[in-house]
């Protein structure tokens, strides 16, 4: 199976603040298509999931363009480019290359 | 209104079985891969079952297989998890869901449930 990390696993966000979080795999994402099969989600608090970034660096539709993704291959990051209250919650990474699909351990997203 | 809304969670011993069921709507069930997700209490999440379209392919989590059954009906748009001889590291939140990313036309959705939650215990 894939494994993920993530790092940090905790991070105190000031609003109106940068913040980037970090997702490794343990094999590589990128698919002979060119894309890389890498997923992320937030849960804010007390909700189900919600998709924010596919294919390691496109916004999923409504989501707010302050999010973005990058990397490519086993390294990939999530910034936002100014944090907002509601951003609070727990930010996964997803693989979705190789079944069975996994997650990273999440990392937990509160302001200061 | 595309929606999931799962049922038929509880508190069931340790050995005992469960029948949990997501209903959806909103959109043409039939069309859509699903999954079961689940999340301990305070911990992540974890990937436990996945259906295609016609239910003719199915995978399981390593830690449910032989225990756990997915299963489908297009006709009643529902999905289904049967639950056998659980244990107390059972006990979580069951999400259904179904994702993908997209390749034709760039794009990607999700779909999840609200979750039914399911405590193993004596």
């Amino acid at each position: 199976d894939i494994v993920m990390t993530q790092s940090p696993l905790s991070l105190p966000v000031t609003p109106g603040e940068p913040a980037s979080i970090s997702c490794r795999s343990s094999q590589s994402l990128l698919h002979s298509t060119g894309y890389n099969y890498l997923d992320w989600y937030l849960q804010k608090p007390g909700q189900s999931p919600q998709l924010l970034i596919y294919f390691g660096s496109y916004r999923a539709s409504g989501v707010p363009d302050r999010f973005s993704g990058g990397g490519s291959g086993t390294d990939f990051t999530l910034k936002i480019s100014r944090v907002e209250p509601e951003d609070v919650g727990v930010y996964y990474c997803m693989q979705t290359l190789q079944s069975p699909v996994t997650f990273g351990p999440g990392t937990k997203v509160d302001i200061k | 209104e595309v929606q999931l809304v799962e049922a038929g969670g509880g508190l069931v011993q340790p050995g005992g079985s469960l029948r949990l069921s997501c209903a959806a709507s909103g959109f043409t069930f039939s069309s859509y891969e699903m999954n079961w997700v689940r999340q301990p209490p305070g911990k992540g999440l974890e990937w436990v079952s996945y259906i295609s379209r016609s239910g003719t392919t199915i995978y399981y989590a390593d830690s449910v297989k032989g225990r756990f059954t997915i299963s489908r009906d297009n006709a009643k748009n529902s999905l289904y998890l049967q639950m056998n001889s659980l244990r107390a590291e059972d006990t979580a939140i069951y999400y259904c869901a179904s994702w993908d990313d997209v390749l034709t036309g760039l794009y990607a959705y999700d779909i999840w449930g609200q979750g039914t939650r399911v405590t193993v215990s004596s």
